[in-house]
């Protein structure tokens, strides 16, 4: 069992829709990142959350944490093809530095 | 930031055999992790290899199957000992600096 459960799995989207991915657990995290990898890279850090209830924006990316720090939501706007890529969302619940990772969310953006 | 490179980027080898990974940081950090990552699912926390200090194990993984060097603040190895098809996988490196952890580009590995 995942500590984070990602959804939805995959997002095959038109460009110019919006799409949400979301992050949840059972357990708090000090905080929590999300990052994007494309084929053949590592993942790239996106944002990092710390405070409860914080809502970040980049760009067309707008990312949420929950108020009891224990799940997270990236919105994209008017999502572009460049948008493209594998979205993980990762925490750290032991205040260690050592991140947990969810699944991830396979999103496809369509010309 | 941090800028992280691998080597092999790619490599295809024979079971029984073993393959050292080598991640190199362009700055001194103290934290480097070692991830690996199966086709089509998410990264899962080998090890943390701190310079100065034995390589610290996450459950399932050991020391014999996954030696870990890490002589300086700019490098680490990992090893895949005596391979088997189930060890196909990316292996990534990470180093934690400014409370910001970064990724380096992967070794693709398939074992025949």
């Amino acid at each position: 069992t995942q500590l984070l459960e990602q959804s939805p799995q995959f997002l095959s989207i038109q460009e110019g829709e919006n799409l949400t991915v979301y992050c949840n657990s059972s357990s708090v995290f000090s905080s929590l990142q999300w990052y994007r990898q494309e084929p053949g890279e590592g993942p790239v850090l996106l944002v990092t959350v710390v405070t409860g209830g914080e809502v970040k924006k980049l760009k067309r990316l707008t990312f949420q944490f929950g108020d009891a720090r224990k799940d997270s939501s990236l919105h994209i706007t008017a999502a572009q093809p460049g948008d493209t890529g594998l979205y993980l969302c990762a925490g750290d619940h032991n205040n260690d530095y050592k991140l947990s990772f969810g699944a991830g969310t396979t999103v496809t953006v369509r010309a | 930031s941090a800028v992280i490179s691998q080597k092999p980027s790619r490599d295809i080898c024979q079971r029984g055999t073993s393959l050292t990974i080598q991640c190199q940081v362009d700055s001194q950090v103290t934290m480097m992790f070692w991830y690996r990552q199966q086709p089509g699912q998410s990264l899962t926390l080998i090890a943390t290899a701190n310079q100065g200090s034995e390589a610290t194990y996450e459950s399932g993984f050991v020391i014999d199957k996954f030696p870990i060097s890490r002589p300086n603040l700019t490098f680490s190895t990992l090893t895949v000992s005596n391979m088997s098809p189930e060890d196909s996988s990316i292996y990534l490196c990470s180093v934690l600096t400014g409370g910001v952890e970064f990724f380096g580009p992967g070794t693709r590995l398939t074992v025949l």
